[in-house]
């Protein structure tokens, strides 16, 4: 199982849409999560940390589940700026290494 | 404020030729770390330095790979005999505390 798997995509969704990207992790012991924004040939930026009770920055909504190691991100209301990838990432066991997805690309049309 | 800047921002060269990657983290962050991104992978991890402590470098893909960061602020990220399998684009982020990574746009290397 690899350390951190999303769905690469892509999504292709209409403004207004609601979307969801799901990511699992294999390491159990992982205790800090993200999500991070990339855009196209640009680097990735931090979009919003995920806390074990589910928190919410505006139109997005990250929750985790630790039993079933994953974390999940839903976007709504799309809007045209939020095409981009979204990197799921995960502590790594010890020291302050974070592991990377690969990402899932999301596209929003008009 | 003036975020992680990184040069060149491309690269082209031959195979077999030794490159030099500059990256200027944001003033005073301590933590440093060097990536790699292929089109279509997730970043790798290549080497992380924290403040004066010995650098990890577990990441390092071999030993034509090596970094160094001279007086705790500037780093380079040097690449010997380099191979078509390293073109990527090669990312530096810096940090103060905490988990949050802020990256530079990047070196894009191209290998003939």
């Amino acid at each position: 199982r690899k350390e951190v798997e999303q769905d690469p995509g892509p999504f292709n969704v209409p403004e207004g849409a609601t979307v969801a990207f799901n990511c699992t992790y294999s390491n159990s012991a992982s205790q800090s999560f993200f999500w991070y924004r990339q855009d196209c040939r640009k680097e990735p930026k931090l979009l919003m940390s995920v806390y074990s009770s589910g928190n919410e920055d505006g139109r997005f909504t990250a929750q985790l589940n630790r039993a079933s190691q994953y974390i999940s991100l839903l976007i709504r209301d799309s809007k045209l700026s939020d095409s981009a990838t979204y990197l799921c990432v995960v502590s790594a066991q010890a020291g302050t290494a974070l592991i990377f997805g690969k990402g899932t690309t999301l596209s929003v049309s008009s | 404020g003036a975020g992680v800047s990184q040069s060149p921002s491309n690269k082209v060269t031959e195979k077999g030729k030794d490159v030099e990657l500059r990256c200027d983290p944001i003033s005073g962050h301590t933590a440093l770390y060097w990536y790699r991104q292929s089109l279509g992978q997730g970043l790798e991890f290549l080497i992380y330095f924290q403040g004066n402590s010995a650098p990890d470098k577990s990441g390092l893909p071999s030993d034509r790979f090596s970094a160094e960061r001279t007086g705790g602020s500037v780093s380079t990220l040097t690449i010997q005999r380099t191979q078509q399998e390293d073109s990527a684009v090669y990312l530096c982020a810096s940090s103060l505390t905490g988990w949050e990574r802020f990256f530079g746009p990047g070196t894009r290397l191209t290998v003939l």
